[in-house]
């Protein structure tokens, strides 16, 4: 499995994003993405992912509101999109798969560099 | 929200001698713990899950234990190679996953 990840983005405070990862070797069916970022000279922070027991994607509570993660079938891309952008959003957003039947993240995507400033 | 508290920041250890890495939880997570390394500039890799276990490609002399809310990573025989940031990571409470701050552990 290979996750491949949109590029950087500049946006200002108040806009969104929209962070792309194309996976090659599986479909996105698969696999059940997550999305972790890493605010500089910080630990990674997960946002949320799909929960496969539930089949529905769930979000940390902090996030929740701003965040929404889809999938397209057709081109085995997910996406992770954060409205109200504010400053402290700076940081670079990962997609993630777990490893089967264990929680750890086994495959990372090489990370999109967002960063918020007017 | 479980929180993961390594220990220590920052650890300085001699080419060839063993490091030892701390994380401690505030409940507990049975053995739902892993541990990633990062170096700069790179995505985290996947080092220890469920507490002990090896992933893929991960060299012998590094190895996890613990139980409950207190995890150690052992990285015997030191090597350059290893100068990274340390995270561990529970996923207990799947899916609502929380990272340590980290370790810096800096080859002398």
């Amino acid at each position: 499995v290979q996750l491949g990840q949109s590029g950087a983005e500049v946006k200002q405070p108040g806009a969104s994003v929209k962070v792309s990862c194309r996976i090659s070797g599986y479909t996105v069916t698969e696999l059940s993405l997550h999305w972790v970022r890493q605010a500089p000279g910080k630990g990674p922070e997960w946002l949320g992912g799909f929960d496969p027991e539930d089949g529905e994607r769930i979000y940390t509570e902090k996030f929740q509101g701003r965040v929404t993660m889809t999938e397209d079938a057709s081109t085995d891309t997910a996406y992770m999109d954060l409205s109200g952008l504010r400053s402290e959003d700076t940081a670079v957003y990962y997609c993630v798969s777990p490893l089967p039947e264990d929680g750890a993240f086994e495959i990372w995507g090489q990370g999109t560099l967002v960063t918020v400033s007017s | 929200e479980i929180v993961m508290t390594q220990s220590p920041a920052t650890l300085s250890v001699s080419p060839g001698e063993r490091a030892t890495l701390s994380c401690r939880a505030s409940q507990s997570i049975s053995h739902r713990l892993a541990w990633y390394q990062q170096k700069p500039g790179q995505a985290p890799r996947l080092l220890i899950y469920s507490t002990s276990t090896r992933a893929t490609g991960i060299p012998a002399r590094f190895s996890g234990s613990g139980s409950g809310t207190e995890f150690t990573l052992t990285i015997s025989s030191l090597q350059s190679e290893d100068s990274a940031v340390y995270y561990c990571q529970q996923y207990n409470n799947w899916p609502l996953i929380t990272f340590g701050q980290g370790t810096r552990l800096e080859i002398k």
